[in-house]
């Protein structure tokens, strides 16, 4: 199966500082997504974003889907975004098909 | 914005025992999920399911695990005999593009 790499898997994180979450994916891809999961484990949907770029407040996100790889930018962190962020991907073909999560990274902002 | 509604949001039972858990879909999707997350793992596929079958499943889902979609409205994850390993959160998604998730199902066996 497709494999999605996420890094880096933990960062800490100074409020107030920016930072850049990677997913990496090794096949080509119908549908990517961007979650946040909180502290009582929701996972919260950030971005829906199968190619180009998106912004919603302090958060960002880049899918360069022929270089097969996203971004997610965090800009003046605050401590309510510590938890993992997941990217999940659908592989490309039919819809409906699974989506196939990374590892996540765990990210912990200090005040 | 429409939810994907899960029940419990807890759940303990004893090995050995029989679980449902239950999700109410967004009306209009179509496409149907069951995910696995054992605690500080990543999230798993479990099952797809469209138009009242089963579309894709995977090695996790063998023959303790079904699903259904009893009243045209809930949709079903039945875990039989249940063992220790089965402890983890249960999420519900539906997919109109993006993909929904419910705020998960807790189950622990004891």
């Amino acid at each position: 199966g497709i494999q999605v790499e996420q890094s880096p898997p933990d960062l800490i994180l100074q409020e107030g500082a920016n930072s850049t979450l990677r997913c990496n994916f090794s096949d080509s891809v119908n549908n990517l997504q961007w979650f946040h999961q909180n502290p009582w484990g929701q996972l919260i949907n950030l971005f829906y974003i199968p190619s180009g770029t998106k912004q919603n407040g302090r958060l960002s996100a880049t899918t360069v889907a022929t270089e097969r790889y996203s971004l997610l930018y965090i800009s003046s962190s605050q401590t309510t975004d510590s938890g993992v962020y997941f990217c999940a991907v659908e592989l490309a073909g039919n819809t409906g098909n699974q989506f196939y999560f990374g590892t996540g990274t765990s990210l912990t902002v200090i005040p | 914005e429409p939810e994907v509604t899960q029940t419990p949001s807890h759940q303990v039972t004893q090995m050995g025992q029989e679980v449902i858990l239950r999700c109410v879909p967004i009306s209009n999707h179509l496409y149907f999920y069951w995910y696995r997350q054992i605690l500080g793992q990543k999230v798993e596929f479990l099952v797809s399911f469209y138009n009242n079958e089963i579309s894709e499943k995977s090695e996790i889902f063998d023959d303790q695990f079904s699903v259904e979609r009893p009243d045209g409205s809930n949709f079903t994850l039945k875990i039989r005999s249940t063992k220790l390993e089965d402890s983890a959160m249960y999420f519900c998604a539906t997919q109109g593009s993006p993909l929904h998730f419910g705020n998960g199902t807790r189950l622990t066996v004891t």
